[in-house]
Order: C-alpha cells, then sequence, then structure tokens
C-alpha cells in the first residue's frame, strides 16, 4: 500500500523567506503526484500536480513553485514568502483505477508572519 | 462555473445520534463524488467514492447517496460516535487530473 511522508510537519517563517517543503512516497512507482493548499475556511486548492520526473503542471499562478527531482520526491517551494501564503499544505498520490482516487498525506502546516 | 456546496457549514450532535450532511454541485462533466473526512490538523481520509451510476455506497457507520439528476449528495452517519467529530468534505471529480472540492462541514459530537 502506498505511504505519503510530508516535511516539516509545522513550519513558522517571517515574510520574505525562503521556502521548503517534501513530499516523499512509498509503495508505489511513477506516481502521479499533487500539492494541495488549504486556507482556513476555504476548500482544498489544487497548486500543481506532476505525472513524472521532470513534468510540473500548474494550477494557478502564485509565488509557489513545485519540483519532481526524482520519482517518488515532490518539492513545493518558494523564494520568498508572502502573508497570503500561510495554509496547511496537503500533497497527494494518485491510486489509478475505476475510480483514479487521490489520496492524502499528514500535511504541512505553515505560518507566515 | 464549476462548484460544490455543502451545508450545513457546522453542526453539533449528541452522541449516539444520527445526523446527515448535504452536499449539491454543479460541475461537469462529473466523473464521480467522493467524501472525505479531514481531523482537525490532518490530511483527508477518503469515506466513500460512487460514481453517477452508483446511488448509495456504504463504509460501516456512514452511507452516502446521489442523486445525478439533481446533483445532490448527502452523507448519513448513524449512531454518530465522539471520534467522528471532524471536518467532512464533498468532493467531485471532473477527470483524471481535477477535482472540486467544497469547503466541508464541521461536524462536532458532543458527549
Amino acid at each position: 500500500s502506498q505511504t505519503i511522508h510530508q516535511w516539516p510537519a509545522t513550519l513558522v517563517q517571517p515574510v520574505g523567506s525562503p521556502l521548503s517543503l517534501e513530499c516523499t512516497v512509498e509503495g508505489t512507482s511513477n506516481p502521479n503526484l499533487y500539492w494541495y493548499r488549504q486556507a482556513a475556511g476555504r476548500g482544498l486548492q489544487l497548486l500543481f500536480y506532476s505525472v513524472g520526473i521532470g513534468q510540473i503542471s500548474s494550477e494557478v499562478p502564485q509565488n509557489l513553485s513545485a519540483s519532481r527531482p526524482q520519482d517518488r520526491q515532490f518539492i513545493l517551494s518558494s523564494k520568498k514568502l508572502l502573508l497570503s501564503d500561510s495554509g496547511f499544505y496537503l500533497c497527494a498520490v494518485l491510486r489509478q483505477g475505476s475510480y483514479n482516487e487521490q489520496f492524502f498525506g499528514p500535511g504541512t502546516r505553515l505560518t507566515v508572519l | 462555473k464549476n462548484q460544490v456546496e455543502q451545508s450545513p457549514q457546522s453542526l453539533i450532535i449528541l452522541e449516539g445520534k444520527n445526523c446527515t450532511l448535504q452536499c449539491n454541485y454543479t460541475v461537469s462533466p462529473f466523473s464521480n463524488l467522493r467524501w472525505y473526512k479531514q481531523d482537525t490538523g490532518r490530511g483527508p481520509v477518503s469515506l466513500t467514492i460512487m460514481t453517477f451510476s452508483e446511488n448509495t455506497k456504504s463504509n460501516g457507520r456512514y452511507t452516502a447517496t446521489l442523486d445525478a439528476d439533481t446533483k445532490q449528495s448527502s452523507l448519513h452517519i448513524t449512531a454518530s460516535q465522539l471520534s467522528d467529530s471532524a471536518s467532512y468534505i464533498c468532493v467531485v471529480s471532473l477527470g483524471f487530473q481535477k477535482l472540486v472540492f467544497g469547503t466541508g462541514t464541521r461536524l462536532l459530537v458532543s458527549p
């Protein structure tokens, strides 16, 4: 079965500082991977998805970027954080099948001060 | 515009009671509908998933229904437990990569 790890679990960063969030997946190869953000009181918003190494699709223009340096590693980054980047960041993996269901990681709580 | 609306926003019920959460969607094309449970500070966990041809699906004390004609779904929780306290999120899939999320119903089960 697939296992998703996210690091760190919580993070407090000042405005203007860089960001790097890591997602790693076990138990699958060549997975489709996703980054979501959940702001307070709002639904999950898809930020990026990747169907393979080096392949990144961006869903919304923003202050963030993503990279996939390895098959089961997905990185979310920013050069300069904004207050509006605060939120709960979730990594997800697609389990292909009749439902094409997405499974979510434990999340990273980011607070930008 | 593709939207998923959930009601109520929040709900408090006594332990042991039943409750029903609602989801209305205006999503096209429709692939499937999912209900997730999200504990505070955790990632969402899938409860049920239904295609347009499925009217009902159960997972223990959770039963989801789907009316593809009226574009409505409900999640019924039977004999609620304290551990059911969480946010319940309705998600509609447009296809392979696209999910539209509701903002969730926050349920509190009180002893």
